[in-house]
């Protein structure tokens, strides 16, 4: 099956630190994710993005297909970012999807 | 998108005994997904339940133990059965939606803790 790294494991910033969490899957996808899962264990979908860049707000994430990794960047983060980021993937739209093991994420005021 | 209900939402239950949570999801799908999430860990797919059909178990995930029911589009009923310490963990529901089904939504998930 696909392999999916995440890093880093661990991420401590400060309030208004801006932060890049990387995504390296080990074969061809056609459908890429990032979800934030947040301290109640809620996913929240963030960008679908198998390729190309997308922004929103102060999220904003880049996918490289052909280099098989995908970037999420947050810049001025926030206390409410806090939480962990999740990349996964999957072969086809509506298939079995592959998690990475995330990232943890603390923003400290 | 996709809503995607889930109950219970948590639940406290004894060795030995079983427990079934129920998914409901607001829109017609063809296929449910059944995740868990052990404490600290990623998510780990269990099964994917198809409307009419047996449920696909994932490698390490058996029928008894995880029995799935999917009586129509929107429901399905994931069974933690004969539980043990070790099935401590929060269970999640999943479907596709959006255009092209792109996105892959989730349940709030049930939190399960095994005495």
């Amino acid at each position: 099956g696909i392999q999916v790294e995440q890093s880093p494991p661990d991420l401590i910033l400060q309030e208004g630190a801006n932060s890049t969490l990387r995504c390296n899957f080990s074969d061809s996808v056609n459908n890429l994710q990032w979800f934030h899962q947040n301290p109640w264990g809620q996913l929240i979908n963030l960008f679908y993005i198998p390729s190309g860049t997308k922004q929103n707000g102060r999220l904003s994430a880049t996918t490289v297909a052909t280099e098989r990794y995908s970037l999420l960047y947050i810049s001025s983060s926030q206390t409410t970012d806090s939480g962990v980021y999740f990349c996964a993937v999957a072969r086809t739209n509506a298939g079995k999807s592959t998690f990475g093991d995330g990232t943890t994420l603390t923003v400290k005021p | 998108s996709a809503v995607i209900s889930q109950k219970p939402s948590r639940d406290i239950c004894q060795r030995g005994t079983s427990l079934t949570i129920q998914c409901q999801v607001d829109s017609q799908v063809t296929m449910m997904f059944w995740y868990r999430q052990q404490p600290g860990q990623s998510l780990t797919l269990i099964a994917t339940a198809n409307q009419g059909s047996e449920a696909t178990y994932e490698s390490g995930f058996v029928i008894d133990k995880f029995p799935i029911s999917r009586p129509n589009l929107t429901f399905s009923t994931l069974t933690v059965s004969n539980m043990s310490p070790e099935d401590s963990s929060i269970y999640l529901c999943s479907a596709w939606a959006g255009e092209g089904y792109n996105e892959q939504f989730f349940g709030p998930g049930t939190r399960l803790t095994v005495l």
